[in-house]
């Protein structure tokens, strides 16, 4: 089965520097992949996805890549603000469905 | 746009009992819904993907007689917890997809539901 795998360790970070994410998948490559963001006690809040054909995509201070030959997507917030502090999840696309990470904390240090 | 909300935000139940949770697409409308259940610090799990009109289509280990799903209309999809127990405990949250925003995987989540079974 696929395995979805994000750092469980938070990241801390100071304001200003460029948060960057990982997401690492074990088996198949996905048609598309998505980053959502998450604040506690609430539901996810969509932010970009990226087909498989395609490299990278940027929205504002967000960029994802994504490479099928290592199975992994990398997720950057530069310019990084306290108000970016929450977890980021990762999901793939799983015929039609979607299967998430554990998520990834981030801080954003003032 | 693209707003989903559920009801109610939190619910405290004694053991035994039936709790429905209500998923709308607000200005929307969603052919299809998720269910998602989540534990602290675990990632969401799916439970069931709702059809409108149609039987829901239940993840493996997810018991159909347990939760119940009904997508009545196009705005609307409830979900039944029948018989709470304490192992039951989570946060519920639903997704639903808009066909004619944006990018038809795009999944929007409603604020999820905190459930409490004492």
């Amino acid at each position: 089965s696929q395995k979805i795998e994000q750092n469980s360790e938070a990241l801390n970070i100071q304001e200003g520097k460029t948060a960057t994410l990982t997401c690492n998948y074990t088996n198949y490559s996905p048609a598309y992949l998505q980053w959502y963001r998450q604040d506690p006690g609430r539901g996810p809040v969509f932010l970009l996805l990226i087909r498989e054909n395609e490299k990278e995509k940027r929205k504002e201070r967000l960029k994802v890549t994504f490479d099928t030959t290592l199975k992994q997507s990398l997720f950057h917030i530069t310019a990084s603000q306290p108000a970016d502090s929450a977890t980021y999840l990762c999901a793939l696309d799983m015929n039609n469905r979607l299967a998430f990470g554990k998520g990834n904390q981030v801080v954003v240090i003032p | 746009g693209a707003v989903v909300s559920q009801h109610p935000s939190w619910v405290i139940c004694k053991s035994g009992t039936s709790v429905k949770i209500e998923c709308r697409s607000l200005d929307f409308q969603a052919t299809t819904m998720f269910w998602y259940r989540q534990f602290p610090k675990q990632s969401l799990m799916l439970m069931a993907t709702s059809n409108e009109g149609s039987k829901a289509t239940y993840e493996q280990g997810v018991e159909k007689d347990k939760f119940l799903i009904n997508h009545a209309s196009l705005t609307l999809s409830t979900l039944t917890v029948t018989s709470a127990h304490p192992e039951d405990s989570s946060f519920y949250i639903c997704s639903a997809r808009d066909l004619n925003r944006g990018h038809q995987e795009t999944q929007y989540f409603g604020p999820g539901t905190r459930l409490l079974v004492l």
